[in-house]
């Protein structure tokens, strides 16, 4: 069955310094996209950054990365020089070939002045 | 910009209660979904609708009814409100393929007393 595991449930880190997001998925499909979504305690949910399976590429967004690792399942998130706009709850998300999207519990980032 | 609208951010309902949630999209987007999101389950998906008058049964449809009449709105619809259905729900739309990141409303907390 196809999963995300997200296993930080919380995190703290320190003004300007990098941040990585930990998530492993698990798909038999060869074809699929994995996605990282922002939800600052407001409650929308923005989208920061999508991975295909094919791209040769590891995709960047200005301070977001992805560290695609495809042997190991992993796709980590990857924020540099982090800000107090920053702190928020981050899910994974890993595309289907049935529209759907199947999320990770989410990890709540604390960025600390 | 994409626009995702809820009919409220919060509902207060009492148990037996039918409830209606209605979600507007100004994209033009064929798919649509409603998640409930509650803390340490991530999103979890309820139904989903990829053309007007089709819906899918998501993870969690036991309770839930849903209703695509246009192709910009997708009702969510608690045929008997019960106090374990007391959570945020999340409308989102996309276009196309799986692979297209999803672009998400407000939110409606939803107690049920």
């Amino acid at each position: 069955a196809q999963k995300i595991t997200q296993t930080q449930p919380g995190m703290f880190v320190q003004e300007k310094e990098a941040v990585t997001l930990d998530c492993t998925y698990d798909t038999s499909d060869p074809s699929y996209g994995l996605f990282w979504y922002k939800q600052p305690s407001s409650g929308e949910m923005i989208f920061l950054i999508y991975q295909g399976s094919y791209d040769q590429q590891n995709a960047t967004e200005g301070r977001y990365s992805l560290n695609f690792q495809k042997a190991r399942k992993s796709a980590n998130l990857v924020i540099s020089a982090s800000q107090l706009g920053d702190s928020a709850m981050y899910f994974c998300a890993m595309s289907d070939s049935n529209y759907q999207l199947i999320w990770g519990a989410g990890t709540k980032l604390i960025i600390k002045p | 910009d994409v626009k995702v609208t809820q009919s409220s951010r919060y509902l207060v309902k009492r148990t037996g209660e039918k409830v209606f949630l209605e979600c507007v999209q100004d994209m033009d987007h064929e798919n649509m979904f409603w998640y409930r999101q509650d803390p340490g389950l991530g999103l979890r998906l309820i139904y989903f609708s990829y053309d007007v008058k089709m819906k899918e049964k998501g993870d969690i449809p036991e309770g839930y009814s849903v209703s695509r009449e246009k192709k910009e709105r997708f009702s969510l619809i608690l045929e008997s409100a019960s106090t374990n259905q007391t959570s945020m729900y999340l409308c989102a739309s996309s276009y196309g393929t799986t692979y297209n990141e999803q672009f998400f409303g407000p939110g409606t907390r939803l107690t049920v007393l």
